[in-house]
């Protein structure tokens, strides 16, 4: 089946320590997203990729950063985390930017100590 | 600012008991509306777009309405598996592009 992968499901690391997240796509959509959603609140835009060009949301934070080497395959970096980056981040797919339906993945849920 | 609120936040309900999530927006020209289904420790699952005023989807036991202010997502003779977060996110222009705007979503949780 189609889908969108998100590893790893679940990460801890250490204030200040970089992690990286990372999200596949068998789906072969043009575009890919990643989401920040803390407990019992919206899923919050980062940034998404439409094929090589980079978009950022205006407030998302210069900790963060992406990358999107190929088709399949998009990461985000969190530089320094902080305790509020404590979270799940979701991945999301879709044929073309914003207007069309977005398929998500399982999520992977970052714990900052 | 474009807002979406969902009500309620939470909603308890008997296998079988009949109700209506609510999305209502304030947003400067819709341009469409989604449903997902969250489930605990998942990602979103889509279940619905709708673009326009007096559009309607149905999905099983599930059927989605929306209006010029909201949208409604019925639930008819719910099971326990109908227990999840149900999403709205809205479309709407910003800037010359299109943003999505999600909800905080509700809470449903079903008994036998």
């Amino acid at each position: 089946d189609a889908m969108v992968i998100q590893n790893p499901r679940y990460q801890v690391t250490q204030f200040g320590k970089p992690v990286t997240l990372s999200c596949s796509q068998t789906l072969n959509h043009n575009v890919m997203y990643w989401y920040q959603q803390k407990s019992s609140q919206a899923p919050k835009l980062l940034f998404h990729y439409y094929d090589k060009d980079f978009n950022n949301e205006a407030d998302t934070p210069d900790n963060f950063q992406s990358r999107r080497p190929n088709t399949s395959f998009c990461f985000l970096d969190i530089r320094s985390p902080g305790l509020g980056d404590t979270a799940m981040y979701l991945c999301a797919t879709s044929r073309v930017p914003i207007t069309d339906t977005q398929y998500f993945g399982p999520g992977t849920r970052l714990t900052v100590l | 600012e474009d807002q979406v609120t969902q009500s309620p936040e939470a909603l308890r309900l008997q296998e079988g008991e009949s109700s209506s999530l609510n999305c209502s927006y304030t947003v400067s020209g819709l341009r469409g509306l989604f449903w997902y289904r969250q489930d605990p420790g998942k990602g979103p699952e889509f279940l619905f777009t709708l673009y326009s005023a007096g559009e309607e989807k149905e999905k099983e036991r599930l059927k989605a309405t929306l209006t010029k202010k909201e949208s409604f997502l019925h639930i008819t003779a719910p099971k326990p598996e109908d227990s999840a977060t149900y999403l709205c996110a809205v479309l709407s222009p910003s800037g010359g592009y299109q943003k999505v705007t999600f909800g905080t979503g509700t809470k449903l949780q079903v008994i036998p």
